[in-house]
């Protein structure tokens, strides 16, 4: 089956600055590839996703790379807010309603 | 419009008891997932249902775990005989149709198996 590897587990950067989380997949056959931000006490919420057709996307502070060749895809959000803080998961799809997600990677803003 | 809720948020069982776990989905959708959550860990995903019927229970971790759905919408997760590693949270997600790849997700309910 897939298995899908995130990192860092935590991280933390200056308000302002750059953050990046990468995830690496391992069955070629994944083709989307989402992210979602948990945040305490709510649900997760899809926040940018990217096919296997496309190797980036954007939506304002946030963007998704995906290197099919080398299994990995990267969050790159840019200008952090305090309000960016939460934990996001990266996930593969491999079959039509299968996901499989990544351990998680605990974002930090400080002010 | 209302998202998907879960209940209970919380649920502190004795190891050994049955509990049961609630989703309402967002009206409207066909699909709904289970996923389980441990401390540190990713989302494993459990169960998916299309409708009333589940096509994949592949990823239920045995056979105390079981789930329903009825009229294509509530569902309900059951786990007879609690054990202390079944402790996580339990996500819900909907979406829309089975080839509608944005799941929603609900908050969640924290188990602790004591």
């Amino acid at each position: 089956g897939e298995n899908v590897e995130q990192h860092p587990s935590t991280l933390s950067v200056q308000e302002g600055d750059s953050a990046v989380i990468k995830c690496t997949y391992s069955d070629s056959a994944s083709n989307y590839f989402p992210w979602y931000k948990q945040e305490l006490g709510k649900g997760s919420q899809l926040i940018i996703d990217i096919r296997s057709n496309v190797g980036e996307k954007k939506d304002q502070r946030i963007a998704v790379t995906l290197n099919k060749t080398a299994k990995h895809f990267s969050l790159h959000i840019t200008e952090t807010q305090p309000e960016d803080s939460a934990v996001y998961f990266c996930a593969a799809r491999i079959n039509f309603n299968k996901f499989y997600f990544g351990s998680g990677t605990k974002l930090n803003v400080k002010p | 419009g209302a998202g998907v809720s879960q209940s209970p948020s919380n649920k502190v069982t004795e190891k050994g008891k049955d509990v049961e776990l609630r989703c309402d989905p967002i009206s409207g959708h066909t699909a709904l997932y289970w996923y389980r959550q441990s401390l540190g860990q990713g989302l494993e995903f459990l169960i998916y249902f299309q409708g009333n019927s589940a096509p994949d229970k592949s990823g239920l971790p045995s056979d105390r775990f079981s789930a329903e759905r009825t009229g294509g919408s509530v569902s309900t997760l059951t786990i007879q005989r609690t054990q202390q590693e079944d402790s996580a949270v339990y996500l819900c997600a909907s979406s829309l149709a089975g080839g509608s790849e944005t799941q929603y997700f609900g908050p969640g309910t924290r188990l602790l198996v004591l």
